[in-house]
């Protein structure tokens, strides 16, 4: 079975000021794993998302995340965060059943909050 | 391209009662999904359809959760009698098909906006 953590339920940080948000994972086949942030009274939008390839994935709004297989880790970093980062984040997993079958699996959410 | 689209955005009934949400998925997108999230707990998958079948609805709570993908456009997800435990936001994702599995990977879900379900 698959399942994802993410240690931190809220995470204040100062403006301008550089950002973690840490998501671990198990599973026991090869993963795809996404980030999506929900903006306040908004939907859940992807913020980016690792299939293969490079560990270091780019997203949108200046997020980037790292693919540590050995940690089972895929933190999410941004070196300097605005007020309009204000928002709660989930880490996922893609899991795939059988052909056809597949399902996304969310960690709880880290909802970050930014100090000016 | 319009996105997901998910209505009521917000429904508040009695214990009991009947509630259906609807989704409107992105058009051309074969694949829809619904998850819900109670309150501070994590987003979980209640199931999953291709076109009009259900693919897997293994996440489905209990019978009194009907979901329903008539033609394969727009699904509605039906609680009745609704219980208070039922409180939470709905989520609806669509995502498009692909020929093979090697490419299905490739296709991420768009979530919409949920419906947030308070039941009294």
């Amino acid at each position: 079975a698959q399942s994802v953590t993410q240690l931190d339920s809220q995470v204040p940080v100062f403006e301008e000021a550089p950002v973690e948000l840490r998501c671990n994972y198990s599973s026991s086949v090869s993963v795809y794993l996404f980030w999506y942030v929900q903006y306040p009274n908004q939907g859940l939008q992807l913020l980016l998302k690792y299939l293969s390839g490079s560990t270091l994935v780019k997203g949108i709004n200046g997020f980037e995340a790292e693919f540590n297989k050995s940690q089972t880790s895929f933190h999410l970093r941004k070196p300097s965060v605005h007020i309009s980062d204000t928002a709660e984040y989930f880490c996922a997993v893609r899991y795939f059943t059988n052909f056809g079958n597949e399902k996304l699996t969310f960690g709880t959410g880290t909802r970050l909050t930014i100090i000016p | 391209e319009a996105g997901v689209t998910q209505f009521p955005s917000h429904s508040v009934i009695e214990k009991g009662q009947t509630v259906t949400l609807r989704c409107d998925p992105i058009s051309g997108h074969d694949n829809l999904y619904w998850y819900r999230r109670v309150m501070g707990k994590e987003i979980k998958f209640l199931l999953h359809f291709v076109k009009e079948s259900k693919q897997d609805e293994s996440g489905m709570p209990n019978n009194r959760f009907l979901a329903e993908r008539t033609g394969g456009t727009y699904s509605t997800l039906k609680v009745q009698p609704a219980e208070l435990e039922d409180s939470g936001v709905y989520f609806c994702a669509s995502s498009q098909d692909c020929a093979g599995f090697a490419t299905l990977q490739d296709q991420p879900q768009h979530f919409g906006d949920g419906t947030r379900l308070s039941i009294l």
